[in-house]
Protein backbone atom coordinates (compact mmCIF):
# COMPACT_ATOMS: atom_id res chain seq x y z
CA UNK A 1 0.00 0.00 0.00
CA UNK A 2 0.78 3.15 -0.61
CA UNK A 3 1.42 6.04 2.09
CA UNK A 4 2.07 10.09 2.08
CA UNK A 5 4.02 12.11 4.81
CA UNK A 6 4.26 15.82 4.73
CA UNK A 7 6.93 16.45 6.76
CA UNK A 8 5.56 19.84 8.25
CA UNK A 9 2.60 20.09 10.11
CA UNK A 10 2.88 24.17 10.18
CA UNK A 11 4.90 26.37 7.93
CA UNK A 12 4.85 30.38 9.14
CA UNK A 13 6.20 32.42 6.87
CA UNK A 14 6.23 36.35 5.36
CA UNK A 15 4.37 37.56 2.77
CA UNK A 16 6.41 37.65 -0.30
CA UNK A 17 9.12 35.40 0.93
CA UNK A 18 9.40 31.87 -0.82
CA UNK A 19 7.89 28.64 0.50
CA UNK A 20 8.05 25.22 0.17
CA UNK A 21 6.25 22.35 1.23
CA UNK A 22 7.76 18.80 1.71
CA UNK A 23 6.21 15.84 0.26
CA UNK A 24 7.43 12.30 0.41
CA UNK A 25 5.65 9.07 -0.61
CA UNK A 26 6.19 5.61 -0.47
CA UNK A 27 4.70 2.95 -2.75
CA UNK A 28 6.48 -0.21 -4.33
CA UNK A 29 4.09 0.55 -7.68
CA UNK A 30 4.18 3.56 -9.85
CA UNK A 31 2.12 6.39 -8.65
CA UNK A 32 0.01 9.93 -10.05
CA UNK A 33 0.89 12.51 -7.54
CA UNK A 34 -1.37 15.42 -6.51
CA UNK A 35 -1.15 18.34 -4.79
CA UNK A 36 -4.89 19.96 -3.40
CA UNK A 37 -5.07 23.58 -1.68
CA UNK A 38 -8.19 23.81 1.00
CA UNK A 39 -9.06 27.40 2.10
CA UNK A 40 -10.87 27.60 5.43
CA UNK A 41 -14.39 26.04 5.47
CA UNK A 42 -13.86 25.19 1.63
CA UNK A 43 -13.47 22.11 0.02
CA UNK A 44 -10.33 21.04 -1.97
CA UNK A 45 -9.54 22.82 -5.15
CA UNK A 46 -6.41 21.02 -7.56
CA UNK A 47 -3.41 22.94 -7.24
CA UNK A 48 -1.39 21.00 -9.44
CA UNK A 49 -0.75 17.17 -10.88
CA UNK A 50 1.90 15.21 -11.98
CA UNK A 51 0.74 12.19 -14.43
CA UNK A 52 3.62 11.95 -17.01
CA UNK A 53 6.26 13.50 -18.74
CA UNK A 54 7.99 16.64 -17.36
CA UNK A 55 8.97 16.41 -13.69
CA UNK A 56 8.26 20.07 -13.22
CA UNK A 57 5.10 21.16 -13.15
CA UNK A 58 3.53 24.17 -12.87
CA UNK A 59 -0.15 24.72 -10.94
CA UNK A 60 -2.64 27.24 -10.42
CA UNK A 61 -1.94 30.66 -8.17
CA UNK A 62 2.08 30.37 -9.18
CA UNK A 63 2.61 27.04 -7.13
CA UNK A 64 4.73 24.55 -8.95
CA UNK A 65 6.40 21.20 -7.59
CA UNK A 66 9.29 18.87 -9.07
CA UNK A 67 8.34 14.64 -9.49
CA UNK A 68 11.73 13.25 -8.37
CA UNK A 69 11.39 9.93 -8.30
CA UNK A 70 14.90 8.63 -7.00
CA UNK A 71 14.16 11.07 -3.56
CA UNK A 72 10.24 9.86 -3.73
CA UNK A 73 9.40 13.46 -3.08
CA UNK A 74 6.86 15.89 -4.70
CA UNK A 75 7.97 19.11 -3.20
CA UNK A 76 5.32 22.27 -3.87
CA UNK A 77 7.02 25.92 -4.33
CA UNK A 78 6.29 29.11 -4.98
CA UNK A 79 8.46 31.49 -5.60
CA UNK A 80 7.01 34.83 -3.74
CA UNK A 81 3.62 34.62 -1.27
CA UNK A 82 0.65 36.32 -0.62
CA UNK A 83 -1.82 36.71 2.08
CA UNK A 84 -4.39 34.67 -0.03
CA UNK A 85 -2.47 31.35 -0.08
CA UNK A 86 -2.79 31.26 3.73
CA UNK A 87 -4.56 27.39 3.50
CA UNK A 88 -3.65 23.88 4.03
CA UNK A 89 -1.99 22.21 1.66
CA UNK A 90 -2.89 18.20 1.08
CA UNK A 91 -0.15 16.25 -0.99
CA UNK A 92 -1.65 12.81 -2.31
CA UNK A 93 -1.15 9.87 -5.02
CA UNK A 94 -2.79 6.76 -6.21
CA UNK A 95 -1.38 4.59 -8.10
CA UNK A 96 -1.60 4.25 -12.12
CA UNK A 97 -2.50 0.35 -11.80
CA UNK A 98 -4.43 -1.81 -8.73
CA UNK A 99 -6.49 -0.30 -6.10
CA UNK A 100 -6.04 3.02 -7.80
CA UNK A 101 -6.69 4.56 -4.20
CA UNK A 102 -5.96 8.47 -3.54
CA UNK A 103 -4.28 8.84 -0.21
CA UNK A 104 -3.76 11.91 1.27
CA UNK A 105 -0.86 13.20 4.00
CA UNK A 106 -1.36 14.53 6.92
CA UNK A 107 -1.65 18.61 5.08
CA UNK A 108 0.69 21.48 6.01
CA UNK A 109 -0.97 24.66 7.05
CA UNK A 110 0.70 27.32 5.73
CA UNK A 111 0.26 31.06 6.97
CA UNK A 112 1.59 34.01 5.78
CA UNK A 113 2.32 36.88 8.10
CA UNK A 114 2.51 40.24 6.69
CA UNK B 1 -19.46 24.40 -15.28
CA UNK B 2 -20.87 23.61 -12.23
CA UNK B 3 -18.81 21.54 -9.58
CA UNK B 4 -19.15 18.91 -7.19
CA UNK B 5 -22.90 19.93 -5.56
CA UNK B 6 -22.88 18.71 -1.77
CA UNK B 7 -25.56 19.56 0.84
CA UNK B 8 -25.85 20.78 3.89
CA UNK B 9 -22.79 22.28 4.11
CA UNK B 10 -23.21 21.88 8.12
CA UNK B 11 -25.26 19.60 10.36
CA UNK B 12 -25.43 19.56 14.13
CA UNK B 13 -27.60 16.54 15.47
CA UNK B 14 -27.93 14.80 18.75
CA UNK B 15 -26.37 11.25 19.37
CA UNK B 16 -28.00 8.23 17.91
CA UNK B 17 -30.36 10.25 15.61
CA UNK B 18 -29.89 9.56 11.55
CA UNK B 19 -28.41 12.12 9.20
CA UNK B 20 -27.81 12.35 5.45
CA UNK B 21 -25.56 14.01 3.17
CA UNK B 22 -26.01 14.74 -0.36
CA UNK B 23 -23.66 14.83 -3.75
CA UNK B 24 -24.16 15.75 -7.49
CA UNK B 25 -21.18 15.27 -8.92
CA UNK B 26 -19.81 16.70 -11.87
CA UNK B 27 -21.97 16.35 -15.04
CA UNK B 28 -20.53 13.24 -17.33
CA UNK B 29 -18.11 12.02 -14.05
CA UNK B 30 -19.02 8.44 -13.88
CA UNK B 31 -16.77 8.08 -10.90
CA UNK B 32 -18.14 9.13 -7.44
CA UNK B 33 -16.06 9.15 -4.22
CA UNK B 34 -17.26 9.98 -0.01
CA UNK B 35 -14.24 10.81 1.99
CA UNK B 36 -14.37 11.25 5.80
CA UNK B 37 -11.58 14.42 6.82
CA UNK B 38 -11.40 14.62 10.47
CA UNK B 39 -10.08 17.75 11.82
CA UNK B 40 -6.15 18.34 11.02
CA UNK B 41 -6.32 15.10 9.04
CA UNK B 42 -6.42 14.46 5.06
CA UNK B 43 -9.42 12.62 3.76
CA UNK B 44 -10.15 8.91 3.74
CA UNK B 45 -11.92 7.42 1.45
CA UNK B 46 -15.43 5.87 2.45
CA UNK B 47 -16.51 4.31 -0.53
CA UNK B 48 -16.00 4.75 -4.87
CA UNK B 49 -18.87 4.10 -7.01
CA UNK B 50 -18.00 3.00 -10.37
CA UNK B 51 -21.71 4.71 -11.93
CA UNK B 52 -24.21 2.77 -9.84
CA UNK B 53 -21.80 -0.08 -8.47
CA UNK B 54 -20.25 0.30 -5.37
CA UNK B 55 -16.53 -1.07 -6.20
CA UNK B 56 -14.75 -0.01 -3.01
CA UNK B 57 -16.47 0.31 0.41
CA UNK B 58 -13.46 -1.90 2.74
CA UNK B 59 -13.56 1.39 4.46
CA UNK B 60 -17.07 2.53 5.03
CA UNK B 61 -18.21 1.08 8.64
CA UNK B 62 -21.09 -1.02 7.33
CA UNK B 63 -23.02 -1.13 11.12
CA UNK B 64 -23.99 2.46 10.67
CA UNK B 65 -22.93 4.03 7.80
CA UNK B 66 -24.93 2.96 4.04
CA UNK B 67 -24.49 4.57 0.59
CA UNK B 68 -26.37 4.84 -2.50
CA UNK B 69 -25.87 6.24 -6.04
CA UNK B 70 -28.79 4.36 -7.21
CA UNK B 71 -29.18 6.11 -11.19
CA UNK B 72 -25.26 6.44 -11.30
CA UNK B 73 -25.48 10.39 -11.01
CA UNK B 74 -26.20 11.87 -7.53
CA UNK B 75 -25.55 9.29 -4.14
CA UNK B 76 -26.46 9.81 -0.22
CA UNK B 77 -24.31 9.02 2.21
CA UNK B 78 -26.42 8.01 5.48
CA UNK B 79 -25.44 7.76 9.48
CA UNK B 80 -27.51 5.49 11.50
CA UNK B 81 -27.25 5.94 14.79
CA UNK B 82 -24.66 8.97 14.65
CA UNK B 83 -21.77 8.59 17.48
CA UNK B 84 -20.12 11.74 18.64
CA UNK B 85 -16.96 10.06 17.04
CA UNK B 86 -18.67 11.08 13.92
CA UNK B 87 -17.98 14.65 14.15
CA UNK B 88 -15.87 15.25 10.92
CA UNK B 89 -16.30 17.07 7.42
CA UNK B 90 -17.83 14.43 4.66
CA UNK B 91 -16.18 15.39 1.43
CA UNK B 92 -17.64 14.24 -1.83
CA UNK B 93 -15.52 13.90 -5.65
CA UNK B 94 -15.78 12.91 -8.38
CA UNK B 95 -13.83 12.00 -11.56
CA UNK B 96 -14.43 10.89 -14.92
CA UNK B 97 -13.29 7.11 -14.96
CA UNK B 98 -12.79 5.02 -17.97
CA UNK B 99 -9.18 5.32 -19.90
CA UNK B 100 -6.93 7.39 -19.90
CA UNK B 101 -4.47 9.82 -17.86
CA UNK B 102 -7.07 12.30 -16.76
CA UNK B 103 -9.34 9.46 -15.27
CA UNK B 104 -8.32 9.66 -11.98
CA UNK B 105 -8.49 13.48 -11.31
CA UNK B 106 -10.61 13.90 -8.69
CA UNK B 107 -12.74 16.93 -7.79
CA UNK B 108 -14.03 17.74 -4.43
CA UNK B 109 -17.20 19.69 -3.35
CA UNK B 110 -17.17 22.04 -0.45
CA UNK B 111 -18.04 19.28 2.07
CA UNK B 112 -20.57 18.90 4.90
CA UNK B 113 -19.52 19.54 8.47
CA UNK B 114 -21.61 17.25 10.82
CA UNK B 115 -21.47 17.96 14.82
CA UNK B 116 -22.90 15.43 16.74
CA UNK B 117 -23.80 16.81 20.20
Amino acid sequence: AQSVTQLDSQVPVFEEAPVELRCNYSSSVSVYLFWYVQYPNQGLQLLLKYLSGSTLVKGINGFEAEFNKSQTSFHLRKPSVHISDTAEYFCAVITIQGAQKLVFGQGTRLTINP
Amino acid sequence: EAGVVQSPRYKIIEKKQPVAFWCNPISGHNTLYWYLQNLGQGPELLIRYENEEAVDDSQLPKDRFSAERLKGVDSTLKIQPAELGDSAVYLCASSLGGQGLTKNIQYFGAGTRLSVL
